[in-house]
């Protein structure tokens, strides 16, 4: 079956432009994570949802940063005003059921601003 | 200190070798670890859970040693197509978030 798919695969920002950034999990999972990943770290925890409900959003590193999941399904990382150091691979990831389930990631969206 | 920390190598092994990789976590409250797979430029995935007992998963092994917060990943017999970064991680204590290590580098070569 189809995994998680994101889009775009490649943004490249001007400093200071917003962007959206779009998840689509597997069909049915109920948890939703994205994470950020700069270029040789791991992946980094960003926010968690439960269908439509955000859990936990402690890992956004500004109010720059929103996201949301209004229908339980396809989820949109929002970054406004953005940094150079917003540059690296944003990585979306479902689960069946809770975070403790395997979490099948998408291919991710690599943002470059210049 | 980072929450969970892994050797990064990269450690280059020929083929048919056994190659262990080490991580250590921060908080002892975590209850759920796992070691995830990361080719290049591609997303990660999961290569195994890791339970208390230890457990096996054909030329994979993974142990955990609670008291000491420390995970391990054993590799038997290394094939080129195990060539990947491998990602130590952790479910943190509230368990919303995995938290991953920086990865250690296998290359396997030939």
């Amino acid at each position: 079956g189809a995994g998680v798919s994101q889009s775009p695969r490649y943004k490249v920002a001007k400093r200071g432009q917003d962007v959206a950034l779009r998840c689509d999990p597997i069909s049915g999972h109920v948890s939703l994570f994205w994470y950020q990943q700069a270029l040789g770290q791991g992946p980094e925890f960003l926010t968690y949802f439960q269908n439509e409900a955000q859990l936990d959003k402690s890992g956004l590193p500004s109010d720059r940063f929103f996201a949301e999941r209004p229908e339980g399904s396809v989820s949109t990382l929002k970054i406004q005003r953005t940094q150079q150091e917003d540059s690296a691979v944003y990585l979306c990831a479902s689960s069946p059921l809770g975070p403790r389930d395997e979490q099948y990631f998408g291919p991710g969206t690599r943002l470059t601003v210049t | 200190r980072k929450e969970v920390e892994q050797d990064p190598g990269p450690f280059n092994v020929p083929e048919g070798a056994t190659v262990a990789f080490n991580c250590t976590y921060s908080n002892s409250a975590s209850q759920s670890f796992f070691w995830y797979r990361q080719d290049c430029r591609k997303e990660p995935k999961l290569l195994m859970s890791v339970y208390s007992s230890g457990n096996e998963d054909g030329r994979f092994t993974a142990q955990l040693n609670r008291a000491s917060q420390y995970i391990s990943l054993l590799i038997r017999d290394s094939k080129l197509s195990d060539s990947a970064t491998y990602l130590c991680v952790v479910l943190n204590q509230a368990g919303t978030a995995l938290i991953f290590g920086k990865g250690t580098t296998l290359s396997v070569s030939s």
